[in-house]
């Protein structure tokens, strides 16, 4: 059964870098599937941040592109999410995927509440 | 501004078959996925492409396709079934992720 479980600071700074892990159980990254990353602000919808194959190949959003880095550790089996410059509009759940070709995201980890603020 | 359009809020009677729609012209193309988010938790997928549920999910949830339309049916709606649906594919070129704004649904 694939788990994956989000890990990182609850709080950033406006300005500073947030910085989010996805740890995944029960499947090899390296065996295929892309990995996601997906957000979600309080009381909105769903905003796909982007994607990465364990070898590297990345899909990003191309409105938060500017600030967005995916990365993968196929020997830690996980991959991250560095979001630069945030601000208040940051501030979301984000969670982690796998991402199938054909479009879809499962399954999904729990979320992780970011929040922006001094 | 999201590329796939979904009602935002739709209810239904106990019992009742309920039809969820999303559209967007990458639908032409791409077959859309659904999930059902509730209060507090994270997105679970029960559709996905031509019309396909994943383990655990219900048969009385099932997608179609007409156009640049997708449909999400629940046939005979349970309490349960109250929920956030969420729509996605592929955009138009195929090289990003798109959402739509999420539909609620009510189960009177």
């Amino acid at each position: 059964q694939v788990q994956l479980q989000e890990s990182g600071p609850g709080l950033v700074k406006p300005s500073e870098t947030l910085s989010l892990t996805c740890a995944v159980s029960g499947y090899s990254i390296s065996s295929g599937y892309y990995w996601g990353w997906i957000r979600q602000p309080p009381g909105k919808g769903l905003e796909w941040i982007g994607s990465i194959y364990h070898s590297g190949s990345t899909y990003y959003n191309p409105s938060l592109k500017s600030r967005v880095t995916i990365s993968v550790d196929t020997s830690k089996n996980q991959f991250s999410l560095k979001l630069s410059s945030v601000t208040a509009a940051d501030t979301a759940v984000y969670y982690c995927a796998r991402w199938a070709m054909g479009g879809w995201f499962d399954p999904w980890g729990q979320g992780t509440l970011v929040t922006v603020s001094s | 501004s999201s590329e796939l359009t979904q009602d935002p809020a739709v209810s239904v009677a106990l019992g009742q078959t309920v039809r969820i729609t999303c559209q967007g012209d990458s639908l032409r193309s791409y077959y859309a996925s659904w999930y059902q988010q509730k209060p507090g938790q994270a997105p679970v997928l029960v559709i996905y492409g031509k019309n396909n549920r994943p383990s655990g999910i219900p048969d009385r949830f099932s997608g179609s396709s007409s156009g640049n339309t997708a449909s999400l049916t629940i046939t005979g709606a349970q309490a349960e079934d109250e929920a956030d649906y969420y729509c996605n594919s592929r955009d138009s070129s195929g090289n990003y992720v798109v959402f739509g704004g999420g539909t609620k649904l009510t189960v009177l």
